[in-house]
C-alpha cells in the first residue's frame, strides 16, 4: 500500500497569512494527488485533482504542485472559512490512501 | 443540482449487518464510478470501496474485503454498501462520493450516514 504523509500535522496561522501544506508519497504517484478541506460536522470538499488542478467553484488563491513523491497545498490570503481540516489522497493505485490530515488553526 | 443522499445507518451489535444506501441525483448515474469512505470519530478518512462507472469492477479495502459488498442500480441511480460481520472498529461516519472521472477524484460527497457497532 502507498502510504501518504502530510506535515505539519497542525498548523497555526492568522488570517491573510500564506501557508503551505507537505505531502509525501511512500513511492512515486505520477500527479496521481488530490487535495480536500473538511469543515468541523461536515463532509470534505475536493479542491485540487491531479495534484495542480483546480476544482471548478474553489477560490484561486488554493493551489497545489508537486509530482512524483513530494507535494504541496498553497493558500494564499487565508481567509476565516479556510480553516479546516486538509487531506491529501493518492489515486494512483489501489488502495486508495489518504493522508493522516493537517489542523489549520486561527493564530 | 448534483446531489448525494445516504441512509441506513444506525446502532448495529457486533456481528450484526447493515446496507447503506445512496440516493443519487442530478447527474448520469451510470456513467460514474462510485465510493465509499469512512471516517472513524475524531479520525481521518478512510476508502472503503469503489464501482467503476462502466466496466462494473469492484475494489474494497483489505480492512472490509470479504465482509463488506459494493453494488449499484444503475435503473434508480441508486449505490448500495451491504456491511457484515461488523465490528466495533467499523464504527464510523460513511460518505458516499461521485467520481470526478479523469483524472480520479471525489468531486462530490453525500452529507453521511454514522454507523456504530456496539453492544
Amino acid at each position: 500500500d502507498i502510504q501518504m504523509t502530510q506535515s505539519p500535522s497542525s498548523l497555526s496561522a492568522s488570517v491573510g497569512d500564506r501557508v503551505t501544506i507537505t505531502c509525501r508519497a511512500s513511492q512515486s504517484i505520477s500527479s496521481y494527488l488530490n487535495w480536500y478541506q473538511q469543515r468541523p460536522g461536515k463532509a470534505p470538499n475536493l479542491l485540487i485533482y491531479a495534484a495542480s488542478s483546480l476544482q471548478s467553484g474553489v477560490p484561486s488563491r488554493f493551489s497545489g504542485s508537486g509530482s512524483g513523491t513530494d507535494f504541496t497545498l498553497t493558500i494564499t490570503s487565508l481567509q476565516p472559512e479556510d480553516f479546516a481540516t486538509y487531506y491529501c489522497q493518492q489515486v494512483y493505485s489501489t488502495p486508495i490512501t489518504f493522508g493522516q490530515g493537517t489542523r489549520l488553526e486561527i493564530k | 443540482e448534483v446531489q448525494l443522499l445516504e441512509s441506513g445507518g444506525g446502532l448495529v451489535q457486533p456481528g450484526g449487518s447493515l446496507r447503506l444506501s445512496c440516493a443519487a441525483s442530478g447527474f448520469t448515474f451510470s456513467s460514474y464510478a462510485m465510493s465509499w469512505v469512512r471516517q472513524a470519530p475524531g479520525k481521518g478518512l478512510e476508502w472503503v470501496s469503489t464501482f467503476s462507472g462502466g466496466g462494473g469492477r469492484t475494489y474494497y479495502a483489505d480492512s472490509v474485503k470479504g465482509r463488506f459488498t459494493i453494488s449499484r442500480d444503475n435503473s434508480k441511480n441508486t449505490l448500495y454498501l451491504q456491511m457484515n460481520s461488523l465490528r466495533a472498529e467499523d464504527t464510523a461516519t460513511y460518505y458516499c462520493t461521485k467520481d470526478h472521472g479523469q483524472p480520479e477524484a471525489f468531486d462530490i460527497w453525500g452529507q453521511g450516514t454514522l454507523v456504530t457497532v456496539s453492544s
